[in-house]
C-alpha cells in the first residue's frame, strides 16, 4: 500500500499567517491526491483534488501543488474557521490511503 | 446536491456483526458517476479508508479488513450498505459513508454522511 506520510502532525499559527502542509508518498502517484479539512464533530470537507484543482466553493486561499512524490497545501492567509485537521489522500493505487493528519491549531 | 444518511445500531458485541446503512439522494446510486464509500475513525486516530462498491457492484477493500468487511447495494431503495464481522474493541469508530465522485477520471470524496458512532462493547 502506498504510505502517506504528513509533515507537521501539528502546528501553531495566528491568523493572517501563511502555512504549507506536506503529504509526501511512499511512491509516484501522478497527481492522484485530493486534500480534506475536518473539523471535530464535522463531515470532513473535500478542499483539493487532482493535487491542485481547487473544489468548488473553497476559498481561493487554500491552493494545492506536487513535485515529484512531495504534495502541498497552502492556506495563504489563516482565517479563524480554517482551525481544524487536514488530511491528503491518493487515488492512484488500491487500497486508497489517507495521511496521518495535520492539526492546525491557534498560537 | 448529494445527500447521505447513516443509520443503525450505535453498539455492537464484540464477535458480533456490525451493519450499517446509508441513504443517498441528489443520484442514483446506479448513476454510473460515483464509488459508494465507507470510512472509519477510530478514537484519538486519523481516517481509515475501508471500501467502496460501484454501481456495477464492483467493490474494493481495504486488506486490513477485507476478509471481514462486505458492501452491498440496495438499488431498490437507492441505498448501501456495510457489514463488518467479528468485530472487536479496536472496531469502536466513528464510521462515515461518502460518495467518491468520479469525473473525468478526477476523484475526490465531495459528500460525507454526518457520520455515526460505532461502539463495540458487551
Amino acid at each position: 500500500a502506498i504510505q502517506l506520510t504528513q509533515s507537521p502532525s501539528s502546528l501553531s499559527a495566528s491568523v493572517g499567517d501563511r502555512i504549507t502542509i506536506t503529504c509526501r508518498a511512499s511512491q509516484v502517484l501522478s497527481s492522484a491526491l485530493a486534500w480534506y479539512q475536518h473539523k471535530p464533530g464535522r463531515a470532513p470537507k473535500l478542499l483539493i483534488y487532482d493535487a491542485s484543482n481547487l473544489e468548488s466553493g473553497v476559498p481561493s486561499r487554500f491552493s494545492g501543488s506536487a513535485t515529484g512524490t512531495d504534495f502541498t497545501l497552502t492556506i495563504s492567509s489563516l482565517q479563524p474557521e480554517d482551525f481544524a485537521t487536514y488530511y491528503c489522500q491518493q487515488f492512484n493505487t488500491y487500497p486508497l490511503t489517507f495521511g496521518g493528519g495535520t492539526k492546525v491549531e491557534i498560537k | 446536491q448529494v445527500q447521505l444518511q447513516e443509520s443503525g445500531p450505535g453498539l455492537v458485541r464484540p464477535s458480533q456483526t456490525l451493519s450499517l446503512t446509508c441513504g443517498v439522494s441528489g443520484e442514483s446510486i446506479t448513476s454510473g458517476k460515483s464509488y459508494w464509500t465507507w470510512i472509519r475513525q477510530r478514537p484519538g486516530k486519523g481516517l481509515e479508508w475501508i471500501g467502496y462498491i460501484y454501481y456495477s457492484a464492483t467493490t474494493h477493500y481495504n486488506p486490513s479488513l477485507k476478509s471481514r468487511v462486505t458492501i452491498s447495494l440496495d438499488t431498490s431503495q437507492n441505498q448501501f450498505s456495510l457489514r463488518l464481522n467479528s468485530v472487536t474493541a479496536a472496531d469502536t469508530a466513528i464510521y462515515y459513508c461518502a460518495r467518491d465522485r468520479d469525473e473525468y477520471n478526477y476523484r475526490g470524496i465531495d459528500s460525507w454522511g454526518q457520520g455515526t458512532l460505532v461502539t463495540v462493547s458487551s
